[in-house]
């Protein structure tokens, strides 16, 4: 079975400008999650998406923003990037909401904000 | 809200070495807790987990005893080897009051662990 894949790897953009990450679930599972992990911050919760509908969110500005299809597959979107927004985004995908089993990680895309 | 604690790391040990990461919680619920495990240049792995009070998740040498009284999951390994080097991540995951099974995964900051040859 094919894991988490995040696409892209690596992003390099600059400030004011706009960036959709991209995310696909294991087979199966209708639940995405995703983190913005940071050196100074670690893993803080930005939102999940369960059958196409966003379950929970994290404490973050609106300019944080996400969607699912109907394949599970899950784009974020961060508008106006600032420096700070600098991080390893990561997607997580669980075959139940919120994943109170498991949740299983892509490898993540590192955005740089110069 | 809920909230996860970890030790600070970084933690450097020599190989076959004693580990012990200490983890205690927050909950407003009955958890199920986890570790995590981060390789460099890669997403985060589920290591083991508890979901109920006296649980014990054990994997790859690793365990971890789901404490109630002291809120705590500490993470032991009893011979440590260099590839265990990596970032752990203790976490809860937590029903959110109204949203039937919904639940959410809180993680700690991580604990950064070298072990020299």
């Amino acid at each position: 079975k094919a894991g988490v894949t995040q696409t892209p790897r690596y992003l390099i953009k600059t400030r004011g400008q706009q960036v959709t990450l991209s995310c696909s679930p294991i087979s199966g599972h209708r639940s995405v999650s995703w983190y913005q992990q940071t050196p100074g911050q670690g893993l803080q919760f930005l939102f999940e998406y369960f059958s196409e509908t966003q379950r929970n969110k994290g404490n973050f500005p609106g300019r944080f923003s996400g969607r699912q299809f109907s394949n599970s597959r899950s784009e974020m979107n961060v508008s106006t990037l600032e420096l700070g927004d600098s991080a390893l985004y990561l997607c997580a995908s669980s075959s139940d909401p919120g994943g109170y089993n498991e949740q299983f990680f892509g490898p993540g895309t590192r955005l740089t904000v110069l | 809200g809920n909230s996860v604690t970890q030790m600070e790391g970084p933690v450097t040990l020599s190989e076959e070495a004693f580990l012990t990461i200490n983890c205690t919680y927050t909950a407003t619920g009955y958890p199920s807790l986890f570790w995590y495990v981060q390789y460099p240049g890669e997403g985060l792995q589920l290591l083991l987990k508890a979901t109920k009070a006296d649980d014990k998740g054990s994997n790859k040498g690793f365990e971890a005893t789901y404490r109630k009284e002291t809120t705590s999951f500490h993470l032991e390994k009893g011979s440590v080897q260099v590839s265990d080097s990596a970032v752990y991540f203790c976490a809860l995951s937590d029903q959110l009051s109204g949203f039937g099974s919904n639940y959410k995964l809180t993680f700690g900051k991580g604990t950064l662990l070298t072990v020299n040859p």
